[in-house]
């Protein structure tokens, strides 16, 4: 299957300072990918969906000055935590998908491994 | 809306026995796809086995099988002969034709007992 990757594994990062997250797709152009972030022991929750080349489509409640999403090529997206604050600390995972032929098209997401961020 | 749950927060299985996990949906598509996924502790979120619903015939991937009933948008996922390594959360999801995007159910954390 198709490999997501993500850059780093983890990160741990003092108040006030910003981070970035890299998620590229290796072997696939992802024309679209996904920024999900979960907490301990619950269900991933979709923040945001990128393009290649657009601006980002948030889910409401995610402040986008806060997250910022780049997808600057078909094979890489970005997420930018500002002026991260210790309720920024979380797991953060991205998706990449491909278009799928056959009788019902749709996007399959592949996974990335995630990145652990954490804010002292 | 569409919307996807999970019932069953926890389950616990014995080494080597059968377990189902439930999951119900709700969508006003006909023709669409069904997904689990599990997440192992490493949090690699992993594609379990997938169900097209115009398909009647269950789909099966070794050890995992689906009962898929479309008129009651039910859709459980089995595990056979259980191993210590399917110890792990288990998500239902739906990806919408819509936009792409995948609702994921709450997850059922899955315990395998020696």
């Amino acid at each position: 299957g198709a490999v997501v990757s993500q850059h780093p594994s983890w990160v741990i990062c003092k108040s006030g300072t910003s981070v970035k997250i890299e998620c590229r797709s290796l072997d696939f152009q992802a024309t679209t990918m996904f920024w999900y972030r979960q907490f301990p022991k619950q269900s991933l929750m979709l923040m945001a969906t990128s393009n290649e080349g657009s601006k980002a489509t948030y889910e409401q409640g995610v402040e986008k000055d806060k997250f910022l999403i780049n997808h600057a090529s078909l094979t890489l997206s970005t997420l930018t935590v500002t002026s991260a604050h210790p309720e920024d600390s979380s797991f953060y995972i991205c998706s990449a998908s491909q278009r799928t032929s056959g009788m019902v098209p749709h996007h399959e997401q592949f996974f990335g491994p995630g990145t652990r961020l954490t804010v002292l | 809306a569409q919307t996807v749950t999970q019932s069953q927060p926890e389950m616990s299985v014995q080494e080597a026995e059968t377990v189902t996990l439930s999951c119900t949906y709700d969508t006003s598509e006909s023709d669409y796809y069904l997904f689990w996924y599990k997440q192992p502790p490493s949090r690699q979120m992993i594609l379990v086995i997938r169900q097209e619903a115009y398909k009647q015939q269950n789909a099966t991937e070794n050890r995992f099988s689906v009962n898929f009933q479309k008129a009651a948008k039910s859709f459980s996922l089995k595990i056979s002969d259980s191993q210590l390594g399917d110890a792990a959360m288990y998500f239902c999801a739906y990806p919408m034709n819509r936009d792409d995007k995948i609702i994921f159910g709450k997850g059922t954390r899955l315990h395998i007992l020696p």
